[in-house]
């Protein structure tokens, strides 16, 4: 059971969008960034949002990241059959690192 | 290209040692932090440790904590993560990540993952 809760699943069709929820508490995502990893099967993880919003070089404007107090959450607009993957949230809690425990991420 | 490399994963029996390495192209690991981090077989993903630019500072899981030792060689280009003790439980795919940002801000997040390595404990 990890300490930073998002749903095991979410769904939907080419085109829409999607919101991808991290919950935690006031100690952990509250008082620290936020950075968000997708993970294709098979391949390694890869960061998608950084500092709870900042997007890496070739990261497409579709994917945001948002935080408010104990919460985050990742969007994704425009989706396409390329961003069906698992997507991680973590933080540094300044001695160790926490990763939320995944949601796949199905584009139907 | 910047670039991460694990190798020596393979099957090892309980209780035995096997040690890890990350080696780095492209950019001075000197300047770095870098993360250990592992996936089980059909699981999540699980932090294991974390070693300071300098080699001194060093962060580990409690599931790890005294088996495991992570420490970087600069003139080698190489991050070691040194396992002994193994566990069942032990086996997943370790990957070793780069961390960018500040430790101050706590806003510290992993910017290069390498491909990983497969460890299986096994008798």
């Amino acid at each position: 059971q990890s300490v930073l809760t998002q749903p095991p699943s979410v769904s939907a069709a080419p085109g829409q969008e999607v919101t991808i929820s991290c919950s935690g508490s006031t100690s952990n995502i509250g008082n620290n960034y936020v950075s968000w990893y997708q993970q294709v099967p098979g391949t390694a993880p890869k960061v998608v949002i950084y500092n709870n919003f900042e997007r890496p070089a070739g990261i497409p404007d579709r994917f945001s990241g948002s935080k408010s107090g104990p919460s985050a959450s990742l969007g994704i607009t425009g989706l396409q059959t390329g961003d069906e993957a698992v997507y991680y949230c973590g933080t540094w809690m300044s001695s160790y690192w926490l990763f939320g425990g995944g949601t796949k991420l199905t584009v139907l | 290209q910047v670039r991460l490399a694990e190798s020596g994963g393979g099957v090892v029996q309980p209780g035995r040692s096997l040690r890890l390495s990350c080696a780095a192209s492209n950019f001075p690991l000197s300047n770095y932090d870098f993360q250990w981090v592992r996936q089980a077989p059909g699981k999540g993903l699980e932090w294991v440790a974390l070693i300071r630019f300098d080699g001194v500072g060093k962060y580990y899981a409690d599931s790890v904590k005294g088996r495991f030792t992570v420490s970087k060689d600069n003139s080698w280009s190489t991050v070691i993560l040194h396992m002994s003790s193994l566990r069942a439980e032990d086996t997943a795919v370790y990957y070793c990540a780069r961390v960018m940002g500040s430790h101050l801000e706590k806003s510290i997040y992993m910017d290069v993952w390498g491909k990983g390595t497969a460890v299986t404990v096994s008798s």
